[in-house]
């Protein structure tokens, strides 16, 4: 059965510093994979995608991510992040037939 | 433009009682999906439809039921409410399997309370 795994629960850091978020996913097929955010009181919104070709994307608001698929891992990555990328992000991988499961969520707070 | 429709936003439930989220998208997708979120567990996915006329179960199906009514409409149906489904729900919705990568939009979430 697929499955994803975030690294961490909650990290903090000042403004400023850079971000890496940990994602491995398990499941032996094709895969796409996605980071979504949840801001304060919001639903779910995109972060960016990878579905194929060049493993290194980039996303919306300087995010990026790289597909590693030897080590079945999706890290999400910022060079410098703002009090504003406060917010909950998940992993996602769609795998088998139509189904998308999420990991468990890192928490992100960002201290100005 | 109006997206994937949840209601109701809020509801209170005593244990035993039964209720039916309702779901509607407006986008013309293939797939639908519906999550319930708890802290520190993320969301995990209750049941899905690929199509319309199909539905699988996710990752945590039991006290749950769906209906995919039409290809807008999927329902989710508790039938005998426990304080363990106590938690935010989201229905989701996306193109689908001939559309590698497309992105799944969410819902505003129900917030479901048993008592």
């Amino acid at each position: 059965a697929q499955s994803v795994s975030q690294h961490n629960h909650h990290v903090i850091l000042s403004e400023a510093a850079s971000l890496e978020l940990g994602c491995n996913y398990s499941y032996g097929g094709t895969v796409n994979l996605f980071w979504y955010v949840q801001y304060p009181g919001q639903h779910l919104q995109l972060l960016l995608k990878y579905f194929s070709g060049d493993p290194l994307v980039k996303g919306i608001k300087g995010f990026e991510a790289e597909f590693i698929k030897s080590k079945f891992s999706f890290n999400l990555r910022k060079p410098s992040v703002q009090w504003s990328d406060t917010a909950e992000y998940f992993c996602a991988v769609k795998a088998s037939y139509d189904k998308v499961i999420f990991g468990p969520g890192t928490s992100l707070s960002v201290i100005p | 433009n109006a997206g994937v429709t949840q209601t109701p936003k809020f509801q209170v439930l005593k244990t035993g009682q039964s209720m039916t989220l309702q779901c509607a998208q407006d986008m013309n997708h293939n797939s639908m999906y519906w999550y319930r979120q708890d802290p520190g567990m993320g969301l995990r996915l209750i049941y899905y439809s690929a199509s319309e006329g199909t539905t699988d179960k996710g990752e945590v199906p039991n006290g749950y039921n769906v209906s995919r009514l039409n290809k807008r409409e999927f329902s989710l149906r508790l039938e005998s409410a426990a304080p363990s489904q106590t938690s935010v729900y989201f229905c989701a919705s996306r193109q689908g399997t001939d559309h590698s990568g497309n992105t799944i939009y969410f819902g505003e979430g129900s917030w479901l309370t048993v008592v």
